[in-house]
């Protein structure tokens, strides 16, 4: 059984500085994917960024990079220079098995992250 | 990027009536939808994967008559909330994705549903 683990309810980081969001993840699969999504309070989930299991780089985009470390089975989120915007709900998510159509996608906990002026 | 409209945003219905909730991929085919439900502060668990004519896959403790999907078309999966109580009320929200070439996961805008 596959399991996503996020250990921070919730966080608060000073404008412009960066911040990390942890998210540990545990599955038999040799091949998955990890997401990062932003869900402000209007519920819509946002997609940030993706990394598969065989992807020998970390992913970026944007102001948005993902710290996959596959032997800690850890893919933590990083957002660099803040922005109030950023405050939101962020949820680590893990596909498994061969990507296609029809993979589930099961979620962490989430993790509240609010920007301080 | 691919869209998912989700349909209606919000509804109040009474106890003991059904609810309906549609979600449609606008501009992509998807043989498989997903549907989650959302408590408070909680995180996204899944109910059930929709696919197309055939019979839904719930998940663990997901009661099939009380959440009947029907997915009829390759755009088209529906969600009744059946005989609906106040412990109903939730977030509900669909995904879908467009195929093997793409990784994420597109949702919709999501579904708050309250039973009184």
């Amino acid at each position: 059984a596959q399991k996503i683990t996020q250990t921070q309810p919730g966080m608060f980081v000073q404008e412009k500085e960066a911040v990390t969001l942890d998210c540990t993840y545990d599955t038999s699969d040799q091949s998955y994917g990890l997401f990062w999504y932003k869900q402000p309070s209007s519920g819509e989930m946002i997609f940030l960024i993706y990394q598969g299991s065989y992807d020998e780089q970390n992913a970026t985009e944007g102001r948005y990079s993902l710290n996959f470390q596959k032997a800690r089975k850890s893919a933590n989120l990083v957002i660099s220079a803040s922005q109030l915007g950023d405050s939101a709900m962020y949820f680590c998510a893990m596909r498994e098995g061969r990507r296609s159509s029809a993979s589930k996608i099961i979620f962490g906990s989430g993790t509240r992250l609010s920007i301080r002026p | 990027g691919a869209v998912v409209s989700q349909h209606p945003s919000w509804v109040i219905c009474k106890s003991g009536t059904s609810v309906k909730i549609e979600c449609r991929s606008l501009d992509f085919q998807a043989t498989t939808m997903f549907w989650y439900r959302q408590f408070p502060k909680q995180s996204l668990m899944l109910m059930a994967t929709s696919n197309e004519g055939s019979k839904a896959t719930y998940e663990q403790g997901v009661e099939k008559d009380k959440f009947l999907i029907n997915h009829a078309s390759l755009t088209l999966s529906t969600l009744t909330v059946t005989s609906a109580h106040p412990e109903d009320s939730s977030f509900y929200i669909c995904s879908a994705r467009t195929g093997v070439v793409n990784t994420e996961a597109f949702f919709g805008q999501g579904t708050r549903l309250t039973v009184v």
